[in-house]
C-alpha cells in the first residue's frame, strides 16, 4: 500500500471549516483513499473514501486533486467533538487482505 | 444495533503471564481483524480472518501472539509469557463483506505488563 503523509497537528475553531491535507504520491491506479479518525481512547471512525472523484457525506467531503497524488478532508463547520487523531489511508480494495495501513495521523484539536 | 464489542477493556498482567482477550465482531460479518496500537502510534495489522479462516498473520510480531476464530465469529487473540513489550491497546475489528470500504473497530483492550 502507498505511503501517505500528514501534518502531525492541526488547530481549527468550532464553526469554522476544518480542512485536512495528505499527500499520496505514490498511490496507485487501483488503490483508493480513505479517512478515519480516532476520539480519545476510542477504536477508529470509519469517514469517507474515494478513488478519483470527489466525494460527500453526512460527516465530511472529500477532495482529490486530478492527478490523485493528494488529498484533502473538509469538515464543513467543526465541534469540539470533531477532536480527535485523523488518518488518511490509501489501499488496495478487492481480493481477500483488506487490512488498513495506518500512518501517526493529524491530531486536529478544535476550540473555542 | 450491537456494534463490536471487546472484553476486557483494561487488563494489567505481570510479566511471563499468558492473557486470552476477547472480540464479539458485529453479527454477520464475515472479516474480523486484529490491530495492534503502541502509545502515540497508529494502529498496526496483526492479523485477518475471513470466518473461521485465518488468511493474513504477518503481523503476528513473534510466535508467543496467537489468535483464532474457530466457529467464525468469536475471536480470541491469546499472548503467552506476556513481555513489557506488549503493553498496548488491541483493537478487533470486522466488516460484512470480504471487499467491503469499511472496517467497523471496536473500543480496544488496554494491556499493560508490569
Amino acid at each position: 500500500d502507498a505511503k501517505t503523509t500528514q501534518p502531525p497537528s492541526m488547530d481549527c475553531a468550532e464553526g469554522r471549516a476544518a480542512n485536512l491535507p495528505c499527500n499520496h504520491s505514490t498511490i496507485s491506479g487501483n488503490e483508493y483513499v480513505y479517512w478515519y479518525r480516532q476520539i480519545h481512547s476510542q477504536g477508529p471512525q470509519y469517514i469517507i473514501h474515494g478513488l478519483k472523484n470527489n466525494e460527500t457525506n453526512e460527516m465530511a467531503s472529500l477532495i482529490i486533486t486530478e492527478d490523485r497524488k493528494s488529498s484533502t478532508l473538509i469538515l464543513p463547520h467543526a465541534t469540539l467533538r470533531d477532536t480527535a487523531v485523523y488518518y488518511c489511508i490509501v489501499r488496495v480494495v478487492g481480493g481477500t487482505a483488506s487490512k488498513l495501513t495506518f500512518g501517526t495521523g493529524t491530531r486536529l484539536q478544535v476550540t473555542l | 444495533g450491537a456494534g463490536v464489542s471487546q472484553s476486557p477493556r483494561y487488563k494489567v498482567a505481570k510479566r511471563g503471564q499468558d492473557v486470552a482477550l476477547r472480540c464479539d465482531p458485529i453479527s454477520g460479518h464475515v472479516s474480523l481483524f486484529w490491530y495492534q496500537q503502541a502509545l502515540g502510534q497508529g494502529p498496526e495489522f496483526l492479523t485477518y480472518f475471513q470466518n473461521e479462516a485465518q488468511l493474513d498473520k504477518s503481523g503476528l510480531p513473534s510466535d508467543r501472539f496467537f489468535a483464532e476464530r474457530p466457529e467464525g465469529s468469536v475471536s480470541t487473540l491469546k499472548i503467552q509469557r506476556t513481555q513489557q513489550e506488549d503493553s498496548a491497546v488491541y483493537l478487533c475489528a470486522s466488516s460484512l463483506l470480504r471487499q467491503t470500504y469499511e472496517q467497523y473497530f471496536g473500543p480496544g483492550t488496554r494491556l499493560t505488563v508490569t
